[in-house]
């Protein structure tokens, strides 16, 4: 069974840095890894989608690379703001009824 | 653009009760979903669809049912809820296994 595994669990950093998020996954044979956001109360928002052929995705301040020979994606968020305070979690694709999410990582951005 | 919609928010059932969830989508999904998130657990498929008239289990089926009736409308229902059904379910939507998953805001269910 495909394993997802996010690490750390939880980050906080102070307004304006740099950070990386890391996935993992034990199944290099997906369809496509995705980037997920999800504040409090909230369903997940679709960041990022990188299909298993491509490398990386860009969104603005958002970074997704994929190694799927390493079974590793990460995140990279620039620039950081309070409004970035939220959980990140990825989840990886190998079909369409087999989607397997991480726990998450809770970032809190400090002012 | 609503996207896909859940009703209720909120709901508290007693053991034994019945209930439907409903997910409505304006955005053409083919493929709907119906996750429960626990802590811990992480996100859990329950069932699922691949267009309309089509549902299937998916990792957590039991004491659920599904329909799709309607291409916009994917239906979740607990028969006798149980405690151990306490839980937030999410509810989502896709228009291929390739393209981005598209979330509801959820429904906390408590059961008592």
């Amino acid at each position: 069974k495909q394993e997802v595994t996010q690490i750390p669990a939880a980050l906080s950093v102070p307004e304006g840095e740099n950070l990386v998020l890391n996935c993992s996954f034990t199944d290099s044979a997906i369809y496509n890894l995705q980037w997920f956001r999800q504040d409090p109360g909230k369903g997940l928002t679709s960041l990022l989608l990188i299909q298993s052929s491509q490398r990386e995705q860009t969104s603005g301040r958002l970074n997704a690379s994929l190694d799927k020979s390493s079974g590793r994606s990460t995140l990279y968020i620039a620039a950081s703001q309070p409004g970035d305070s939220a959980t990140y979690l990825c989840a990886v694709s190998l079909g369409f009824n087999k989607f397997y999410f991480g726990s998450g990582t809770k970032l809190n951005v400090k002012p | 653009n609503a996207g896909v919609t859940q009703t209720p928010k909120f709901r508290v059932l007693k053991t034994g009760q019945s209930m439907t969830l409903l997910c409505a989508q304006d955005m053409n999904h083919e493929y709907m979903y119906w996750y429960r998130q626990d802590p811990g657990m992480g996100l859990r498929l329950i069932h699922y669809s691949v267009g309309e008239g089509t549902t299937a289990k998916g990792e957590v089926p039991d004491g659920y049912n599904v329909s799709r009736l309607k291409k916009q409308n994917f239906l979740l229902g607990l028969e006798s809820a149980a405690p151990s059904q306490t839980s937030v379910y999410f509810c989502a939507g896709g228009e291929s296994y390739n393209s981005p998953l598209h979330f509801g805001n959820g429904t906390r269910l408590t059961v008592t």
